[in-house]
């Protein structure tokens, strides 16, 4: 049973184009989140949703853009890709934004821009 | 602003000798301190973490982190290492205000060698 799961695993594709992440937990937590780690292997959040509402917007382009239809999903939605979104994006979830339980992290999603 | 720092970019160690990764962090107030270990091509995994209480926190596959509040350090051990243990190790600290931000470190690469 994968508690955090993501779709796609890899994603490659073209410059200019548009293109989704989805993300699906089946723990029942109440937050979820994306991450963005670069080829450095730096890790920084991006987004947060709790309950489906954003509750973190960190400073990233207006071309991302999260929606979490209910607290078991959120997916992300990219506009006009560029050469600099070539990294991994993992998805995460935890029990709530106050609590003390660690973050679940799914495998990735390995976006390649060419 | 929260922060956290991993001064060691790899640690290289002898299977069955000691292992200690190195974490400093800075926050208003009391922290919330984690480590993650992240194997290749996967998500990051939950090792342990420190709320309050006991300094020295037990986690899982034998690794134990020894909070220091005076040295703002939570230094991350296991009194014998495995190859299995190599891997790429993240520090986090979250602050007490609310909100469920996790502050990553870069990460250090563990290399444990026969």
């Amino acid at each position: 049973d994968t508690a955090v799961s993501q779709t796609p695993k890899y994603l490659v594709t073209q410059m200019g184009n548009d293109k989704s992440i989805k993300c699906e937990q089946n723990l029942g937590h109440d937050t979820m989140y994306w991450y963005k780690q670069d080829s450095k292997k730096f890790l920084k959040i991006m987004f947060s949703y709790n309950n489906k509402e954003l509750i973190i917007n960190e400073t990233v382009p207006n071309r991302f853009s999260p929606k979490s239809p209910d607290k078991a999903h959120l997916n992300l939605h990219i506009n006009s890709l560029e050469l600099g979104d070539s990294a991994v994006y993992f998805c995460a979830s935890s029990v709530g934004t106050n609590s003390n339980q660690p973050q679940h992290f799914g495998d990735g999603t390995r976006l390649s821009i060419l | 602003a929260q922060s956290v720092a991993q001064p060691e970019d790899q640690v290289n160690v002898a299977e069955g000798n000691p292992l200690t990764v190195k974490c400093t962090y800075s926050v208003s107030g009391n922290p919330y301190l984690f480590w993650y270990v992240q194997y290749p091509n996967r998500g990051l995994q939950f090792l342990l973490k420190y709320i309050t209480g006991d300094n020295l926190v037990k986690g899982s596959y034998g690794f134990e982190a020894e909070f220091n509040k005076s040295q703002t350090s939570f230094h991350l051990k296991k009194p014998s290492a495995l190859v299995s243990d190599s891997a790429l190790y993240f520090c986090a600290v979250r602050g007490p205000g609310g909100g469920n931000k996790l502050t990553f470190g870069t990460g250090t690469q563990l290399k444990v060698e026969l």
